[in-house]
């Protein structure tokens, strides 16, 4: 079974732009969840949808968004990109809702803004 | 006080030896618990859940978990060079509508 898939793997915006970024999860996984990876803050929850639904989202201002379609592939969207979000965005898939089900990380998109 | 601590390490242990790697939480309400691994530059890889007091065991592994005292604990047995990486502790709360909080994780590193 092929696992999650992110593209792209690598970007680089520049400050102002938006970006959005694709999540494949695991064939039957339908919870998705978003993550940033940054060596300073570690990993932080954006948002996690399940049946194109958002179940839950973190502390992250309105500039992050996200939404599920209904064969379960997620996007995630920044606008105005700022310095501060390069990071690594991780997509984690699980087959019901996080918490009940583990869950299995994409290999990220690493976004870089300058 | 942070949700889920971990000691940042670095932690070094002789190889064939058993790595313990603690974490302990705020929230008494937490139900679920997750170990991760994440080598340098790769995504986390999941190791162990637990969700019941005691011990989980798999193979070099086993997850404690102690609710009473809020931690978790990650044993890796017959520890190896490929084992050294940063551990990622992962807890969340009973409530369906609470999200997966992440500790910072503990460099663990294997001396041959």
């Amino acid at each position: 079974k092929a696992g999650v898939t992110q593209t792209p793997r690598y970007l680089i915006k520049t400050r102002g732009q938006q970006v959005t970024l694709s999540c494949s999860p695991i064939s039957g996984h339908r919870s998705v969840s978003w993550y940033q990876q940054t060596p300073g803050q570690g990993l932080q929850f954006l948002f996690e949808y399940f049946s194109e639904t958002q179940r839950n989202k973190g502390n992250f201002p309105g500039r992050f968004s996200g939404r599920q379609f209904s064969n379960s592939r997620s996007e995630m969207n920044v606008s105005t990109l700022e310095l501060g979000d390069s990071a690594l965005y991780l997509c984690a898939s699980s087959p019901g809702p996080t918490g009940l089900y583990e869950q299995y990380f994409g290999p990220g998109t690493r976004l870089t803004v300058t | 006080q942070k949700e889920v601590e971990q000691n940042s390490g670095p932690l070094s242990v002789p190889e064939g030896a058993i790595a313990s790697l603690n974490c302990t939480y705020s929230d008494r309400g937490s139900q679920s618990f997750f170990w991760y691994r994440q080598y340098s530059g790769k995504s986390p890889e999941l190791i162990m859940f637990i969700y019941s007091n005691g011990d989980k065991e798999d193979g070099r592994f086993t997850a404690q978990l102690n609710k009473a005292s809020q931690y978790v604990s990650l044993l890796i047995r017959d520890s190896q060079p490929s084992d050294s990486a940063t551990y990622l502790c992962a807890v969340k709360h009973g409530s369906s509508a609470s999200k997966i909080i992440f500790g910072s994780g503990t460099r663990l590193s294997i001396r041959p």
